[in-house]
C-alpha cells in the first residue's frame, strides 16, 4: 500500500525538543524530494521545509531556520523533523508529503523553474508545545 | 515572500450548484499555483497543479484557470463529497505559501 505514517508527536515544553519521523511505504522513497507541512489547531496549512532526494539541498521557512532541521534515510525510508526551542505558535498537526517535481523551461525567458506539488500526504501527527 | 489571499472565506452552496473561489498572489506566480481540498481530520488532498492541471482520478467537475497574480478554482456541479476546506499554494518560490482556506459548506 502506497503511504506514509508520521510519528513522533506529542507534548513537549517551552523551549524543548522533538523528533518527528515520517516512513513511506509503496513508493521509491530515494526517488522523491520530501516536504514537511503543518497546520495550527482550526487554521490554515503552512509548507515547513523540504529536502532534495541525496539530503543535500534544503529549505525552511523563516519560523524554522535555526529550530528546525529536517532530513532523511534513504536506506529506512525515512523522513526526520528534529525541531528543537520549540514555542507555544509551534502546536500543529505535522504533515509529510511527498514533492512531486515537473521540470519546466520557458524559452521565452531562459527561466528554469519547475513545478512543484504535494501528491501523497501522511495523516499527521499532533505537537502540542505548552507547559 | 509570496502571500496567498482566497476569498471568500465561506461560501455556502447547495448540491448541484456553480460554485468560484479565487486566489489572489502578492505578485506574480506565473502559472505555478496549485489547489488541494481538505476534509476534517483528514490530510489535504491534491486536486490541480499548474493552474489547470487535474490531478488523476479527480472528477472533471473540478477545474482551474488564471495566470499572474489571479486564479479561480472553479466546481461545476457540487456533490455532497465536495463540502470541504480549500487551499490554493504557490509553488513559485519558497516558501510554498498557502491560502487561508475556504470553507465550502452545506446551505
Amino acid at each position: 500500500e502506497v503511504q506514509l505514517v508520521e510519528s513522533g508527536g506529542g507534548l513537549v515544553q517551552p523551549g524543548g525538543s522533538l523528533r518527528l519521523s515520517c516512513t513511506a511505504s509503496g513508493i521509491t522513497f530515494s526517488n522523491y524530494w520530501m516536504s514537511w507541512a503543518r497546520q495550527a489547531p482550526g487554521k490554515g496549512l503552512e509548507w515547513v521545509a523540504d529536502i532534495e532526494q541525496n539530503g543535500e539541498e534544503k529549505n525552511y521557512v523563516d519560523s524554522a531556520k535555526g529550530r528546525f532541521s529536517i532530513s532523511r534515510d534513504n536506506a529506512k525510508n525515512s523522513l526526520y523533523l528534529q525541531m528543537s526551542s520549540l514555542r507555544a505558535e509551534d502546536t500543529a498537526v505535522y504533515y509529510c508529503a511527498t514533492a512531486h517535481r515537473i521540470p519546466n523551461y520557458d524559452m521565452l525567458t531562459g527561466d528554469y523553474r519547475p513545478y512543484w506539488y504535494f501528491d501523497l500526504w501522511g495523516r499527521g501527527t499532533p505537537v502540542i508545545v505548552s507547559s | 515572500d509570496i502571500q496567498m489571499t482566497q476569498s471568500p472565506s465561506t461560501l455556502s452552496a447547495s448540491v448541484g450548484d456553480r460554485v468560484t473561489i479565487t486566489c489572489r498572489a502578492s505578485k506574480s506566480i506565473k502559472n505555478y499555483l496549485n489547489w488541494y481540498q481538505q476534509k476534517p481530520g483528514r490530510a489535504p488532498k491534491l486536486l490541480l497543479y499548474a493552474t489547470s492541471t487535474v490531478e488523476a482520478g479527480v472528477p472533471s467537475r473540478f477545474s482551474g484557470s488564471g495566470s499572474g497574480t489571479e486564479f479561480t478554482l472553479t466546481i461545476s456541479s457540487l456533490q455532497v463529497e465536495d463540502f470541504a476546506t480549500y487551499y490554493c499554494q504557490q509553488s513559485y518560490s519558497t516558501p510554498y505559501s498557502f491560502g487561508q482556506g475556504t470553507n465550502l459548506d452545506i446551505q
